[in-house]
């Protein structure tokens, strides 16, 4: 099955600096990945995703780039604010077996 | 338009009791899973269903863990007995067809004494 390894576990950063979050998968039959933000008490809310014929895809603050030579996709987010903080989680879906694994989850801080 | 609705948002129980979760999805929505939630983890698939059917069910652990979706509406999460290893949040998501944004409930908190 797919794994989806996500780096860090943990990020801290400082009001207006940029945030940086990767992740690998391992089945190279994925096709799609988004990227959720969990709040605390809440659950997972999709924020952006990228679809496996894309490279990059933007949307204001928040970019996502994908390399399928390499499985490995990447979540941006510049200037960053305090609401930005919380855990953010990449996924891969695989339209073939309709199932989507997530990662292990980062949780940002934005230092005000 | 009203986001997907869990029950209760929290709940403790004693090892070996029984217990349920409640989940309405967004109106609308075909396709309904469960996800379980550990401490520091991503959310794995418990369960997928297609209106009333279970079209994946393969990580459920059926020894002790049921699911219903009557109607194809409402479902319902059951777990008898519960362990201590059961502690954790249990989400509830639903989508227009499952190539679809999966929305996510706010979970139930388990914990298990």
């Amino acid at each position: 099955g797919e794994n989806v390894e996500q780096h860090p576990s943990t990020l801290s950063v400082q009001e207006g600096d940029s945030a940086v979050i990767k992740c690998t998968y391992s089945d190279s039959a994925s096709n799609y990945f988004p990227w959720y933000k969990q709040e605390l008490g809440k659950g997972p809310q999709l924020i952006i995703d990228i679809r496996s014929n894309v490279g990059e895809k933007k949307d204001q603050r928040i970019a996502v780039t994908l390399n399928k030579t390499a499985k490995h996709f990447s979540l941006h987010i510049t200037e960053t604010q305090p609401e930005d903080s919380a855990v953010y989680f990449c996924a891969a879906y695989n339209f073939g077996n309709e199932k989507l694994t997530f990662g292990t989850g980062t949780r940002l801080t934005i230092i005000p | 338009e009203a986001g997907v609705v869990q029950s209760p948002r929290y709940k403790i129980i004693e090892k070996k009791q029984p217990v349920a979760f409640w989940c309405n999805p967004i109106s609308g929505h075909n396709t309904l899973y469960w996800y379980l939630q550990n401490l520091g983890q991503g959310p794995e698939l418990l369960i997928r269903y297609e209106n009333e059917e279970a079209v994946d069910d393969s990580q459920l652990p059926k020894d002790r863990f049921s699911a219903e979706r009557l109607k194809g509406v409402d479902s319902t999460l059951k777990i008898q007995p519960a362990e201590l290893g059961d502690s954790a949040v249990y989400l509830c998501a639903s989508s227009q067809g499952s190539y679809n944004e999966q929305f996510f409930g706010p979970g139930t908190r388990l914990t298990v004494l």
